[in-house]
């Protein structure tokens, strides 16, 4: 089986501060890893993804993520934060051996100026 | 190519009513997902196709909701007998196959309210 945890509901940052919003998988497998974001009433957008290779992933609007096997987690993070960074973003996992990406139950992120 | 596009954007029904939602996919993606979202949640796992074949089906998909992709292209999702319960975001998704870790290209979604 495949799962995904997002342990915080919620992170605020300062504009120009780092942020990190926290993922943690579990698979059987090897991990497939991917970050998502959303705005408003909008699909979901694809950030970056983790298959195989360098442990840190360089992805869109300056994001990173860094895999971590021994923890079992996939954070994202982005050195300085701007507030047109506030959305919904969603870690996903599959399993290389599955046929579909599970979802984490998000993370808000809040930017203020 | 425009990406994956899904339509209506918005659906407002009555409680009882059959409802089918359409997704285009990105031309040359053979696999299409369906998942459905609730206020607050992560998208949740419905159904998949690759080409016209239903190969997966989630548990939450009673016996009221049946998808088709009749000839690999566009698929469908209808509800029949529509329940208040039912009101959620409903994504589509292509992806190329699966097997070399590919994301998904996501629609932005049909909203469904039912009254």
């Amino acid at each position: 089986a495949q799962s995904v945890a997002q342990p915080e509901d919620q992170v605020n940052v300062a504009e120009g501060n780092p942020l990190t919003v926290k993922c943690t998988y579990s698979v059987s497998g090897n991990p497939y890893l991917f970050w998502y974001v959303q705005y408003p009433n909008r699909g979901l957008q694809f950030l970056l993804k983790y298959i195989t290779g360098d442990n840190l992933v360089k992805g869109s609007y300056g994001f990173e993520a860094e895999f971590n096997k021994s923890q079992t987690s996939f954070h994202l993070k982005k050195p300085s934060a701007l507030v047109s960074d506030s959305a919904l973003y969603f870690c996903a996992v599959r399993d290389s051996s599955a046929s579909k990406i599970i979802f984490g139950s998000g993370t808000r992120l809040s930017i203020r100026p | 190519d425009t990406g994956v596009s899904q339509n209506p954007r918005h659906k407002i029904t009555k409680r009882g009513q059959n409802v089918t939602f359409r997704c285009d996919p990105i031309s040359e993606h053979n696999r299409l997902y369906w998942y459905r979202q609730t206020l607050g949640q992560g998208p949740e796992f419905l159904t998949y196709f690759q080409n016209e074949a239903q190969l997966e089906k989630s548990r939450l998909l009673s016996d009221r909701f049946s998808a088709e992709r009749p000839k690999g292209s566009f698929s469908t999702l209808e509800i029949q007998r529509t329940e208040q319960g039912d009101s959620a975001m409903y994504l589509c998704a292509s992806s190329l196959q699966a097997g070399d870790g590919y994301g998904y290209t996501f629609g932005s979604g049909t909203r469904l309210t039912v009254v």
